[in-house]
Protein backbone atom coordinates (compact mmCIF):
# COMPACT_ATOMS: atom_id res chain seq x y z
CA UNK A 1 0.00 0.00 0.00
CA UNK A 2 1.04 3.75 -0.14
CA UNK A 3 0.91 5.00 2.85
CA UNK A 4 0.13 9.02 2.60
CA UNK A 5 1.07 11.50 5.28
CA UNK A 6 -0.71 14.95 6.02
CA UNK A 7 0.93 18.09 8.03
CA UNK A 8 -0.23 19.79 10.07
CA UNK A 9 -2.60 17.66 11.33
CA UNK A 10 -4.59 20.86 12.13
CA UNK A 11 -4.41 24.33 12.18
CA UNK A 12 -6.11 27.62 13.36
CA UNK A 13 -6.20 29.89 11.10
CA UNK A 14 -8.31 33.57 10.58
CA UNK A 15 -10.43 34.44 7.57
CA UNK A 16 -8.79 36.30 5.16
CA UNK A 17 -5.67 34.09 5.68
CA UNK A 18 -3.75 32.07 3.30
CA UNK A 19 -3.55 28.14 4.14
CA UNK A 20 -1.22 25.27 3.00
CA UNK A 21 -1.45 22.09 4.01
CA UNK A 22 0.92 19.37 2.90
CA UNK A 23 0.61 16.24 1.77
CA UNK A 24 3.24 13.50 0.73
CA UNK A 25 2.73 10.12 -0.50
CA UNK A 26 5.53 7.15 0.71
CA UNK A 27 6.58 6.58 -2.92
CA UNK A 28 6.24 8.11 -6.56
CA UNK A 29 2.32 8.75 -7.24
CA UNK A 30 3.31 11.79 -10.29
CA UNK A 31 0.01 13.02 -10.50
CA UNK A 32 -2.33 10.54 -9.49
CA UNK A 33 -3.88 12.84 -5.89
CA UNK A 34 -6.94 14.42 -5.20
CA UNK A 35 -8.28 16.87 -2.63
CA UNK A 36 -11.54 16.51 -0.65
CA UNK A 37 -13.08 18.79 1.88
CA UNK A 38 -15.21 17.66 4.40
CA UNK A 39 -17.47 18.87 7.56
CA UNK A 40 -18.66 17.45 10.44
CA UNK A 41 -21.48 14.98 9.70
CA UNK A 42 -21.31 14.90 5.95
CA UNK A 43 -19.66 13.42 3.17
CA UNK A 44 -16.03 14.52 1.59
CA UNK A 45 -16.77 16.78 -1.34
CA UNK A 46 -14.42 16.70 -4.17
CA UNK A 47 -12.54 19.47 -4.37
CA UNK A 48 -9.17 19.45 -6.98
CA UNK A 49 -8.43 16.19 -9.16
CA UNK A 50 -5.37 15.09 -10.44
CA UNK A 51 -3.05 17.37 -8.50
CA UNK A 52 -3.86 20.82 -9.45
CA UNK A 53 -7.34 20.27 -11.63
CA UNK A 54 -10.19 22.51 -9.74
CA UNK A 55 -13.53 20.45 -9.40
CA UNK A 56 -16.57 22.02 -11.42
CA UNK A 57 -17.94 24.52 -9.05
CA UNK A 58 -15.18 24.81 -6.54
CA UNK A 59 -14.10 28.27 -5.63
CA UNK A 60 -10.98 29.92 -7.57
CA UNK A 61 -9.54 30.40 -3.70
CA UNK A 62 -8.62 26.88 -3.81
CA UNK A 63 -5.33 25.39 -5.71
CA UNK A 64 -3.39 22.02 -5.78
CA UNK A 65 -0.40 21.82 -6.92
CA UNK A 66 3.18 19.30 -6.67
CA UNK A 67 4.03 15.70 -8.44
CA UNK A 68 5.75 12.67 -7.70
CA UNK A 69 5.83 12.76 -3.62
CA UNK A 70 4.66 15.61 -2.37
CA UNK A 71 1.70 17.66 -2.95
CA UNK A 72 -0.07 21.03 -1.68
CA UNK A 73 -3.16 22.56 -0.99
CA UNK A 74 -3.84 26.48 -0.83
CA UNK A 75 -6.82 28.34 -0.07
CA UNK A 76 -5.47 31.69 -0.90
CA UNK A 77 -8.22 33.33 1.42
CA UNK A 78 -9.61 31.81 4.02
CA UNK A 79 -13.79 32.20 4.16
CA UNK A 80 -15.67 30.92 6.71
CA UNK A 81 -17.35 27.93 4.71
CA UNK A 82 -13.61 26.76 4.35
CA UNK A 83 -13.39 25.65 8.22
CA UNK A 84 -13.53 21.78 7.85
CA UNK A 85 -10.88 18.57 7.49
CA UNK A 86 -9.25 18.26 4.23
CA UNK A 87 -8.20 14.66 3.12
CA UNK A 88 -5.54 13.78 0.21
CA UNK A 89 -6.24 10.72 -1.42
CA UNK A 90 -3.83 8.69 -4.18
CA UNK A 91 -5.59 6.78 -6.94
CA UNK A 92 -2.12 5.69 -8.58
CA UNK A 93 -3.07 2.16 -6.86
CA UNK A 94 -5.21 0.74 -4.18
CA UNK A 95 -6.90 4.06 -3.14
CA UNK A 96 -5.97 5.62 0.01
CA UNK A 97 -6.48 8.88 2.08
CA UNK A 98 -4.31 10.81 4.26
CA UNK A 99 -5.09 10.87 7.45
CA UNK A 100 -6.64 14.46 7.28
CA UNK A 101 -5.82 18.27 8.22
CA UNK A 102 -8.58 20.15 10.33
CA UNK A 103 -8.97 23.64 9.92
CA UNK A 104 -10.00 25.39 12.18
CA UNK A 105 -11.21 28.70 13.32
CA UNK A 106 -8.24 30.98 15.10
CA UNK B 1 -27.30 15.63 -11.45
CA UNK B 2 -26.29 11.86 -10.35
CA UNK B 3 -27.08 11.45 -5.90
CA UNK B 4 -26.09 8.06 -4.28
CA UNK B 5 -28.03 7.19 -1.09
CA UNK B 6 -27.19 4.06 0.90
CA UNK B 7 -29.63 1.80 2.67
CA UNK B 8 -29.53 -1.15 5.27
CA UNK B 9 -29.12 -2.50 8.65
CA UNK B 10 -27.53 0.31 11.10
CA UNK B 11 -27.03 -2.94 13.51
CA UNK B 12 -25.28 -5.69 12.61
CA UNK B 13 -23.95 -8.66 15.68
CA UNK B 14 -20.58 -9.36 15.71
CA UNK B 15 -19.65 -12.36 13.32
CA UNK B 16 -22.45 -11.78 10.94
CA UNK B 17 -22.33 -10.27 7.93
CA UNK B 18 -23.19 -6.58 6.91
CA UNK B 19 -25.25 -5.79 4.29
CA UNK B 20 -25.97 -2.50 2.13
CA UNK B 21 -26.84 -0.81 -0.96
CA UNK B 22 -26.68 2.13 -2.57
CA UNK B 23 -29.27 3.43 -5.25
CA UNK B 24 -27.96 6.01 -7.78
CA UNK B 25 -30.64 8.00 -9.31
CA UNK B 26 -30.15 10.76 -11.74
CA UNK B 27 -27.46 8.70 -13.81
CA UNK B 28 -26.88 4.87 -14.71
CA UNK B 29 -24.50 2.18 -13.05
CA UNK B 30 -24.33 1.18 -16.60
CA UNK B 31 -22.54 3.77 -17.35
CA UNK B 32 -18.70 2.73 -19.05
CA UNK B 33 -17.29 6.17 -17.64
CA UNK B 34 -17.79 5.40 -14.30
CA UNK B 35 -16.82 2.71 -11.22
CA UNK B 36 -19.06 2.41 -8.46
CA UNK B 37 -17.25 2.52 -4.78
CA UNK B 38 -17.36 1.67 -1.21
CA UNK B 39 -15.57 3.63 1.81
CA UNK B 40 -16.02 3.78 5.38
CA UNK B 41 -15.06 5.86 7.90
CA UNK B 42 -14.93 5.16 11.55
CA UNK B 43 -16.17 7.71 14.45
CA UNK B 44 -13.16 10.37 14.49
CA UNK B 45 -11.33 8.97 12.60
CA UNK B 46 -10.11 9.05 8.21
CA UNK B 47 -11.07 6.98 5.38
CA UNK B 48 -10.68 3.46 4.23
CA UNK B 49 -11.31 2.61 0.61
CA UNK B 50 -13.17 -0.58 0.82
CA UNK B 51 -13.83 -1.66 -2.94
CA UNK B 52 -14.96 -0.75 -6.41
CA UNK B 53 -17.30 -2.48 -9.10
CA UNK B 54 -17.96 -1.88 -12.78
CA UNK B 55 -21.04 -2.23 -14.67
CA UNK B 56 -19.68 -5.40 -16.40
CA UNK B 57 -19.47 -7.14 -12.65
CA UNK B 58 -15.76 -7.01 -12.53
CA UNK B 59 -14.36 -6.11 -9.01
CA UNK B 60 -10.99 -4.74 -7.15
CA UNK B 61 -11.36 -4.86 -3.39
CA UNK B 62 -9.06 -3.32 -0.67
CA UNK B 63 -6.54 -6.26 0.48
CA UNK B 64 -6.89 -5.57 4.10
CA UNK B 65 -10.83 -6.22 3.47
CA UNK B 66 -10.72 -9.03 0.42
CA UNK B 67 -11.61 -12.08 2.25
CA UNK B 68 -14.58 -10.55 3.72
CA UNK B 69 -16.02 -8.26 0.99
CA UNK B 70 -18.59 -8.78 -2.06
CA UNK B 71 -19.35 -5.96 -3.89
CA UNK B 72 -22.51 -6.72 -6.85
CA UNK B 73 -23.99 -4.43 -9.27
CA UNK B 74 -27.77 -5.06 -9.68
CA UNK B 75 -28.24 -3.07 -13.14
CA UNK B 76 -32.27 -3.43 -13.26
CA UNK B 77 -32.53 -1.63 -10.13
CA UNK B 78 -29.39 0.54 -10.96
CA UNK B 79 -28.06 -0.33 -7.84
CA UNK B 80 -24.83 -1.70 -6.39
CA UNK B 81 -24.22 -3.68 -2.47
CA UNK B 82 -21.85 -4.23 -0.55
CA UNK B 83 -21.25 -7.56 2.23
CA UNK B 84 -18.80 -7.62 4.56
CA UNK B 85 -18.91 -11.04 6.68
CA UNK B 86 -17.67 -11.79 10.15
CA UNK B 87 -17.91 -8.41 11.47
CA UNK B 88 -16.46 -7.26 14.64
CA UNK B 89 -16.51 -4.13 16.32
CA UNK B 90 -13.59 -2.63 14.77
CA UNK B 91 -15.77 -2.79 11.52
CA UNK B 92 -18.20 -0.19 12.92
CA UNK B 93 -18.06 2.88 10.98
CA UNK B 94 -19.70 5.22 8.72
CA UNK B 95 -20.10 3.43 5.07
CA UNK B 96 -20.14 5.67 2.08
CA UNK B 97 -21.16 4.60 -1.60
CA UNK B 98 -19.32 6.76 -4.07
CA UNK B 99 -19.21 7.54 -7.85
CA UNK B 100 -15.53 7.07 -8.96
CA UNK B 101 -14.87 8.79 -11.87
CA UNK B 102 -12.09 6.98 -14.73
CA UNK B 103 -10.13 9.71 -15.79
CA UNK B 104 -7.56 9.72 -18.43
CA UNK B 105 -4.37 6.85 -17.87
CA UNK B 106 -5.87 5.96 -14.34
CA UNK B 107 -6.44 9.19 -13.13
CA UNK B 108 -9.32 8.37 -10.97
CA UNK B 109 -11.45 10.29 -8.41
CA UNK B 110 -14.40 10.21 -5.95
CA UNK B 111 -17.37 12.72 -6.69
CA UNK B 112 -20.37 12.27 -5.81
CA UNK B 113 -20.52 10.27 -2.64
CA UNK B 114 -23.69 9.42 -0.45
CA UNK B 115 -24.47 11.12 2.67
CA UNK B 116 -23.78 8.18 4.65
CA UNK B 117 -24.74 5.79 6.84
CA UNK B 118 -23.61 4.50 10.56
CA UNK B 119 -23.20 1.09 10.96
CA UNK B 120 -22.56 -0.28 14.38
CA UNK B 121 -21.36 -4.01 15.14
CA UNK B 122 -22.69 -4.78 18.46
CA UNK B 123 -24.21 -7.74 20.26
Amino acid sequence: DIQMTQSPSSLSASVGDRVTITCRASQSISSFLNWYQQKPGKAPKLLIYTASTLHSGVPSRFSGSGSGTDFTLTISSLQHEDFATYYCQQSYSTPTFGPGTKVDIK
Amino acid sequence: QVQLQESGPGLVKPSQTLSLTCTVSGGSVSSGSYYWSWIRQPAGKGLEWIGRIFTSGSTNYNPSLKSRVTISVDTSKNQFSLRLSSVTAADTAVYYCARESRGYEGHNWFDPWGQGTLVTVSS
